[in-house]
């Protein structure tokens, strides 16, 4: 079975733009995870969608948006970029929301 | 408010001994616990889990002990092997619905930096 994928694996981009990144889950899985991973902060939980429904979000500003497709796969989206959005960002999926989370390899986003 | 805690940044263990990295939470709602192992500008693989209702557990060279008393998991490594030097991360979640704020969300510490020396 094909791990958790993560489009694209790098980006930069500079403040004031918006980023869009996706993330493709096992197969079967129906829950999809986004956390932000960053030095000072560690692995920061960003939202949760299942059947196409946001049902958890983390403290993030409205600028962190996502959203899930009939097909299980998903995207988040960051507005108005600052320089404090540079991090490591993972997507997870999981079978649903109390089992075991699996991981992507990430999307490494730098704003400049 | 950490709820989830590794107090040691790093650990530094001889190829064939044992490593111990352990891990506090707060948080008495937990019921879920999760040990995964990452590399830089990679994904945290899963390593191991355990579940609040057990005090051990164990996979291949990997053990988890659960001390509920103490809030308190430990996983342990043997023997280390040089291929196992990553940066651990402890996790907790709850798999009871705590109202709808536990859904998908992974609380994480901070990471111990393990190292195995040939």
């Amino acid at each position: 079975k094909a791990g958790v994928t993560q489009t694209p694996r790098y980006l930069i981009k500079t403040r004031g733009q918006q980023v869009t990144l996706s993330c493709s889950p096992i197969s079967g899985h129906r829950s999809v995870s986004w956390y932000q991973q960053t030095p000072g902060q560690g692995l920061q939980f960003l939202f949760e969608y299942f059947s196409e429904t946001q049902r958890n979000k983390g403290n993030f500003p409205g600028r962190f948006s996502g959203r899930q497709f009939s097909n299980s796969r998903s995207e988040m989206n960051v507005s108005t970029l600052e320089l404090g959005d540079s991090a490591l960002y993972l997507c997870a999926s999981s079978l649903g929301y109390a089992d075991t989370q699996y991981f992507g390899p990430g999307t490494r986003l730098t704003v400049l | 408010d950490q709820q989830v805690k590794q107090n040691s940044p790093s650990l530094s263990v001889q190829e064939g001994r044992i490593s111990i990295l352990n891990c506090d939470y707060t948080n008495s709602m937990f019921d879920y616990f999760l040990w995964y192992k990452k590399y830089p500008a990679e994904g945290p693989t899963f390593l191991i889990s355990i579940s609040s209702i057990k005090d051990k557990n164990e996979d291949g060279r990997f053990t988890v002990f659960l001390n509920k008393s103490a809030k308190h998991l430990s996983l342990h490594i043997v023997p280390s092997q040089p291929g196992d030097s990553a940066v651990y991360f402890c996790a907790a979640s709850f798999r009871i619905n705590a109202g709808g704020t536990s859904y998908g969300k992974l609380t994480f510490g901070q990471g111990t930096i393990l190292t195995v020396h040939p």
